[in-house]
């Protein structure tokens, strides 16, 4: 079956742009992550959604970070007022429950001029 | 608090050769997940195991195999016969609890690159 996917891969912003990062989660799960890997870094959390209701988001950075899951199913994490620091790869999981292993997306590559 | 530490930053091994990577966590919490993700230059991170806190059996998948010890917080991997193929990134990350168990989220290493040279 269809893995979980993301768009757009790569995205160049100018500094103060708005960007939106789409992540399509496998079908049926009910549980999706964002995540923030800098270059030579693990990930880092930024937040969850079960079903629609966006359950922690303490890991967003600023509140130019904003996410939604709207229907429940596909997600979009938007950032606004782009800054040259949140150039990192945005990465999406998702997993038939809380408790369930996370599968990952291709990830979106943004990189803020 | 949660941590994850994956002391070995870059390892480089020749085609062939055994290699194991390691990993040491911290966590208050008595049920918790571990897993091993592998990262190849493509950027995917690829799910590779996820091991129970209750169960403390090793685990053997073809040439990879892992050794869980709660007595040490370990939990390594073992890559043998290595091929150039395995040349990737692999993190480990712990599954933390919180919420009164409703939500979790992964605490990850920062990561080993391992490259196998022919």
């Amino acid at each position: 079956g269809a893995g979980v996917s993301q768009s757009p891969r790569y995205k160049v912003a100018k500094r103060g742009q708005d960007v939106a990062l789409r992540c399509d989660p496998i079908s049926g799960h009910v549980s999706l992550f964002w995540y923030q890997q800098a270059l030579g870094q693990g990930p880092e959390f930024l937040t969850y959604f079960q079903n629609e209701a966006q359950l922690d988001k303490s890991g967003l950075p600023s509140d130019r970070f904003f996410a939604e899951r709207p229907e429940g199913s596909v997600s979009t994490l938007k950032i606004q007022r782009t800054q040259q620091e949140d150039s990192a790869v945005y990465l999406c999981a998702s997993s038939l429950d809380n408790a369930d292993t996370q599968y990952f997306g291709p990830g979106t590559r943004l990189t803020v001029l | 608090a949660q941590k994850v530490t994956q002391a070995q930053t870059e390892i480089s091994v020749v085609e062939k050769e055994d290699v194991t990577l390691d990993c040491v966590y911290e966590t208050r919490d008595t049920t918790y997940y571990l897993f091993w993700y592998k990262q190849p230059p493509s950027g995917e991170l690829v799910f590779l195991i996820r091991r129970n806190s209750f169960d403390e059996q090793n685990e053997i998948s073809g040439r990879y195999s892992w050794n869980f010890q709660k007595s040490t917080s370990s939990f390594n991997f073992t890559i043998t016969a290595s091929q150039v193929v395995d040349s990737a990134v692999y993190f480990c990350a712990l599954s933390e609890v919180y919420n009164a168990g409703n939500n979790r989220k992964l605490i990850w290493g920062l990561g080993t690159s391992l490259a196998v040279n022919p």
